[in-house]
């Protein structure tokens, strides 16, 4: 079974704190995403990684960045927290076999910001 | 750009009763369609995905979903609803070509009521 954790399952931070969320996962995966979900709004895409060292913008980057040094292993940054981006996130992965291959997702991170 | 809406907020159904959980897509080309499925505090599962051939996709849990192309439609389906399928349930749709990146609808809460 593939496996996708993520460091925490809640975490709480100040305004202006820097924040690290970390992804693993262990089936050898070569793209990785960072989501975040929004009542109402569904998941909305925040980077997504299709290499070690690679990454490209999702719909809603503003705010993050991200790392990529190890294939297992995706971390998403938050350079600055703010309170608006209080959220759950969701890390997922893939294959690099194609299009059809179905993504499978971490447990998530409750973050608040406050 | 590609899209997914997911007109009910909200659908209730009684236990026993059969459910149907809309979808509708709007992607250039063929679409490779998913479900997910995702309990309180937990990440996405997957349930079902739509590749090519038979417009009737089996996943699981017992349930499926139906492809209409003219419709542009992807309809999620279970025969008896169980109160254990009380979740939230996304669509999700990829084109055939670029990233391999999901659009997700923003989600519908099913409420099975015993």
């Amino acid at each position: 079974d593939v496996k996708v954790t993520q460091s925490s399952r809640y975490l709480v931070k100040r305004t202006g704190e820097k924040v690290f969320l970390e992804c693993v996962q262990d089936m050898d995966h070569e793209n990785m995403f960072w989501y975040r979900q929004d009542p109402g709004l569904g998941l909305r895409l925040i980077y997504f990684s299709y290499d070690v060292k690679m990454k490209e913008k999702g719909d809603i980057p503003e705010g993050y960045s991200v790392s990529r040094e190890k294939k297992e292993r995706f971390s998403l940054i938050l350079e600055s927290a703010s309170t608006n981006q209080t959220s759950m996130y969701l890390c997922a992965s893939i294959p690099l076999g194609g299009p059809t291959d179905t993504q499978y997702f971490g447990p998530g991170t409750r973050l608040t910001v406050l | 750009a590609q899209s997914v809406a997911q007109p009910e907020d909200q659908v209730n159904v009684a236990e026993g009763n059969p459910l149907t959980v809309k979808c509708t897509y709007s992607v250039s080309g063929n679409p490779y369609l998913f479900w997910y499925v995702q309990y309180p505090n937990r990440g996405l599962q997957f349930l079902l995905k739509y590749i090519t051939g038979d417009n009737l996709v089996k996943g699981s849990y017992g349930f499926e979903a139906e492809f209409n192309k003219s419709q542009t439609s992807f309809h999620l389906k279970k025969p008896s609803a169980l109160v254990s399928d009380s979740a939230l349930y996304f669509c999700a749709v990829r084109s055939v070509s670029g990233y391999s990146t999901l659009t997700f609808g923003k989600g519908t809460m099913l409420l099975v009521s015993p």
